[in-house]
């Protein structure tokens, strides 16, 4: 069974305070490992798809990076609007184009 | 604009009550997914439908029922089966590369 587990379950920051997010999973045959953010009260909001080991991907101050095993979302010199939950998910062979989400992490960024 | 609407924002359900959450997208996407979120879990998956006219059951559909007769469309209804609606209800479809989710409605049960 596919499980995606992400550390810590909350975060508090000062502003500037760089620090990376967990997501660890368990699947078999990855086709995609998904970061979204989610505000409160609102859908989640696609950040980045990674797809293989190895790979990176940059948006403004984050940054995922992807092995076999876990994905990491690094946040550089956050600002308190990147306060959120951000959430990953892995699509896999297991569950065709259905995704298994991970219970997030609450991220603060204090002024 | 293309996206996923769901109506309403927010609803209130009486003990014994069925209701249905409403979920349409023009991003002429064929996979649609009902979510179902509660504090502190992911997001768990309780319906979805990869066609018209098709649909399969989640993880948790137990209590829920859900038509797809036309590509836009996938309502979600919260029978009265479902003993703990309580929740938030978030819509979804998918493109080849990733999902896209509507902006969720807020179940209460009074």
């Amino acid at each position: 069974e596919d499980q995606v587990t992400q550390s810590p379950e909350a975060l508090r920051l000062q502003e500037g305070e760089s620090s990376s997010l967990n997501c660890s999973y368990t699947v078999s045959g990855l086709r995609g490992l998904f970061w979204y953010r989610q505000d409160p009260g609102k859908g989640p909001e696609f950040l980045f798809t990674l797809y293989s080991a190895g790979e990176e991907k940059e948006k403004e101050r984050l940054k995922a990076t992807l092995t076999k095993k876990e994905s990491f979302l690094h946040i550089t010199a956050p600002k308190p609007e990147d306060s959120a939950t951000y959430l990953c998910a892995v699509c896999s062979d297991n569950y065709g184009q259905n995704f298994v989400f991970g219970p997030g992490t609450r991220l603060s960024v204090l002024p | 604009d293309g996206g996923i609407t769901q109506s309403p924002k927010y609803l209130f359900r009486k003990e014994g009550q069925n209701v249905t959450l409403s979920c349409e997208q023009n991003l002429n996407h064929d996979a649609m997914y009902w979510y179902r979120q509660d504090p502190g879990q992911g997001l768990r998956l309780i319906y979805y439908s990869q066609i018209v006219n098709d649909f399969q059951k989640g993880d948790i559909a137990e209590g829920y029922s859900v038509s797809r007769e036309k590509k836009e469309s996938f309502p979600l209804t919260v029978t009265s089966a479902q003993k703990n609606p309580t929740a938030f209800y978030l819509c979804a479809s998918t493109s080849s590369s990733h999902a896209f989710f509507g902006p969720g409605t807020r179940l209460t049960v009074l």
